[in-house]
């Protein structure tokens, strides 16, 4: 069964901590995607991946930043964790342009 | 970035009712999907409509994607409890700047059913 495995459900954090959120695919997908999902505000991506090595911003990219050092993993890294950082995140990756995706789970943060 | 309009945002309904809910654009949309969210679980794809015009059914689910290729539909018959969650569209564009193909999201119908 193909998958998409974020590393954690639930998070914990304080602010000012480095957080990072993990997300591992199995299906040899070249793209991969990290968004947030808060109430009324539907799924807002953060950055997105074509190829390893390679990132671009989404439509939220402030306070983010994003690696793919290798092609099934593209973590996603809060620097310095605020409190408006809390929320439910979502990665997703898809075979290629044109393509639908598979999410993850999801990891729910909260920055205290 | 671009949007989806979908609605309604939220539907409490009897079991056993049938639900409709729809994503208007003002641009034309190559293809459409429709994905469903259990709570606190991340969104798992649906139906997927490829053709303007297509009417495609999963089980109690029918989708259509419009002719004019601005809109989509999604039904869902005789609801029953396990029917809850959050129901997204999303549509991919050939062309949309950089972004080769990507998925935009409308912000989602909350269905709730009432046994």
């Amino acid at each position: 069964d193909v998958k998409v495995t974020q590393s954690s459900r639930y998070l914990v954090k304080r602010t000012g901590e480095k957080v990072f959120l993990e997300c591992v695919q199995d299906m040899d997908h070249e793209n991969m995607f990290w968004y947030r999902q808060d109430p009324g505000l539907g799924l807002r991506l953060i950055y997105f991946s074509y190829d390893v090595k390679m990132k671009e911003k989404g439509d939220i990219p402030e306070g983010y930043s994003v690696s793919r050092e290798k092609k099934e993993r593209f973590s996603l890294i809060l620097e310095s964790a605020s409190t408006n950082q809390t929320s439910m995140y979502l990665c997703a990756s898809s075979y290629g342009p044109f393509y639908g995706y598979t999410f993850g789970s999801g990891t729910r943060l909260t920055v205290v | 970035g671009q949007q989806l309009n979908q609605s309604p945002q939220s539907m409490f309904i009897q079991e056993g009712e049938d639900v409709s809910m729809n994503c208007t654009s003002s641009s034309i949309f190559n293809t459409w999907l429709w994905y469903k969210q259990d709570p606190g679980e991340g969104p798992v794809l649906l139906i997927a409509l490829y053709k303007a015009g297509e009417l495609t059914s999963n089980g109690r689910l029918t989708a259509q994607f419009g002719i004019t290729r601005k809109d989509s539909f999604l039904n869902i018959s005789a609801s029953i409890p396990s029917d809850v969650g959050i129901y997204f569209c999303a549509g991919q564009q050939l062309h949309y700047g950089g972004s080769q193909g990507n998925l935009i999201f409308g912000k989602g119908t909350k269905l709730s059913v009432k046994p």
